[in-house]
């Protein structure tokens, strides 16, 4: 099985700033990531598809990257409502995995 | 909009079979746009994919699951069915069912979970 790798597991960070979260993949995934918005006691939603592709309806201020097999979620101006937890999977190949997560929290 | 609901029962005994079912609204699952899927959540395993049923029945299972997996489609309800046997206490988890897109070849639209618990 590919194993996906998020870090950090956790961050703290600030109304208004850029925040960086990195998904590393064990193997070859070409570009098939995807980043997931998961709030507590909800379902996680897709926000980018395809490792920088954005789901319909997401802010802007969301992207992703690729280099490699190392993906990077960014968001470029935190808002209250970002603070969440983010997971990374892989759509490449059976079966599909998730990363363990990283919690954004509100410094 | 398309809306996913899980249901069943909330407490499965040991060794029994947990059957969840999700009620699908606003697209048929008759449509080959998606496959239909069904993830767990757990705070020791993470998220979980388990599988996924394609509209033509065809079924791709979580081989981690050791053969205890049986996905199913009832196209006159508009609804798709996980069916998990043997089960035990690392069962315990939210389990989703969700809509796998062609295109985006993410999971698009979630159910709001269900918790199924495993104990005697």
């Amino acid at each position: 099985d590919i194993q996906m790798t998020q870090s950090p597991s956790s961050v703290s960070a600030f109304v208004g700033d850029r925040v960086t979260i990195t998904c590393r993949a064990s193997q070859d995934i070409s570009k098939w990531l995807v980043w997931y918005q998961q709030k507590p006691g909800r379902a996680p939603k897709a926000l980018i598809h395809a490792a920088s592709s954005l789901q319909s309806g997401v802010p802007s201020r969301f992207s992703g990257s690729k280099s490699g097999t190392d993906f990077t979620l960014t968001i470029s101006s935190l808002q209250p409502e970002d603070f969440a937890t983010y997971y990374c999977q892989q759509a490449n190949s059976f079966p599909y995995t998730f990363g363990q997560g990283t919690k954004l929290e509100i410094k | 909009q398309l809306q996913l609901q899980e249901s069943g029962p909330g407490l499965v005994k040991p060794s029994e079979t947990l059957s969840l079912t999700c009620t699908v609204s606003g697209a048929s699952i008759g449509t080959n746009i998606y496959y239909w899927g069904w993830i767990r959540q757990s705070p020791v395993r993470g998220l979980e994919w388990i599988g996924n049923i394609y509209y033509n029945g065809n079924t791709y299972y979580n081989l981690s699951f050791k053969n205890r997996v049986t996905m199913s489609l009832d196209t006159s309800k508009n609804q798709f069915s996980l069916r998990l046997n043997s089960v035990t206490a690392t069962d315990t988890s939210v389990y989703y069912c969700a809509t796998y897109g062609n295109e985006t070849t993410a999971f698009d639209y979630w159910g709001q979970g269900i918790l199924v618990t495993v104990s005697s």
